[in-house]
């Protein structure tokens, strides 16, 4: 079985300042994990993932994620937040046998200016 | 440009009306999925479709049918709508299972009275 854990339900930042969005799965064999947005009214949209190589993954809108094996933890990380990275953000695993991908439950992301 | 698109985008019905709704992608992936998006239960898989004529059950199938006839149309089926059913779905398609990040379509509001 796969699954994935989002501990927070929502994160406050101040624009300019870094920040970060929790993220810890399980699986049975190794973890494909995906880290998408979905802004209001707007359908998920891909930000970034982590197959396989560097633990360190960069992807869109300056956006970066760590694969952490020991912790079983892939952060999402940006260095300087902006208003407008407001939104929900979801994290997602498919283990490497399995054809299903599975959701957290989100983690709402407010950036106040 | 490369897309998912899905219809009706919006759809109020009653108890016991089938309906479809429909789902198509014009990237030729060979992987299409189907999410419900529920408040502080994130998306959660519905079926998924490997190829023509593969479909499959994800975590939450009971009152959905799925078809796959041609590779593009993936589309929605449920034939005894209850309240239950009413939510946010969406539709993705990934050029194949596994490592590939998956394309979403724009949602799909359903609510059932």
């Amino acid at each position: 079985a796969q699954s994935v854990a989002q501990p927070e339900d929502q994160v406050n930042v101040a624009e300019g300042n870094p920040l970060t969005v929790k993220c810890t799965y399980s699986v049975s064999g190794n973890p494909y994990l995906f880290w998408y947005v979905q802004y209001p009214n707007r359908g998920l949209q891909f930000l970034l993932k982590y197959i396989t190589g560097d633990n360190l993954v960069k992807g869109s809108y300056g956006f970066e994620a760590e694969f952490n094996k020991s912790q079983t933890s892939f952060h999402l990380k940006k260095p300087s937040a902006l208003v407008s990275d407001s939104a929900l953000y979801f994290c997602a695993v498919r283990d490497s046998g399995y054809s299903t991908l599975t959701f957290g439950k989100g983690t709402m992301l407010l950036v106040s200016p | 440009e490369a897309q998912v698109t899905q219809n009706p985008r919006y759809l109020i019905t009653v108890t016991g009306k089938k309906l479809t709704v429909t789902c198509s992608q014009n990237m030729n992936h060979e992987y299409m999925s189907w999410y419900r998006q529920d408040p502080g239960l994130g998306l959660r898989q519905i079926y998924y479709s490997m190829n023509v004529e593969v479909t499959d059950k994800g975590d939450v199938p009971e009152g959905y049918k799925v078809s796959r006839k041609e590779k593009r149309n993936f589309p929605l089926i449920l034939e005894s709508p209850s309240p239950n059913q009413t939510s946010l779905y969406f539709c993705a398609s990934s050029l194949k299972t596994a490592a590939y990040e998956q394309y979403f379509g724009p949602g799909t509001r359903l609510t059932v009275t």
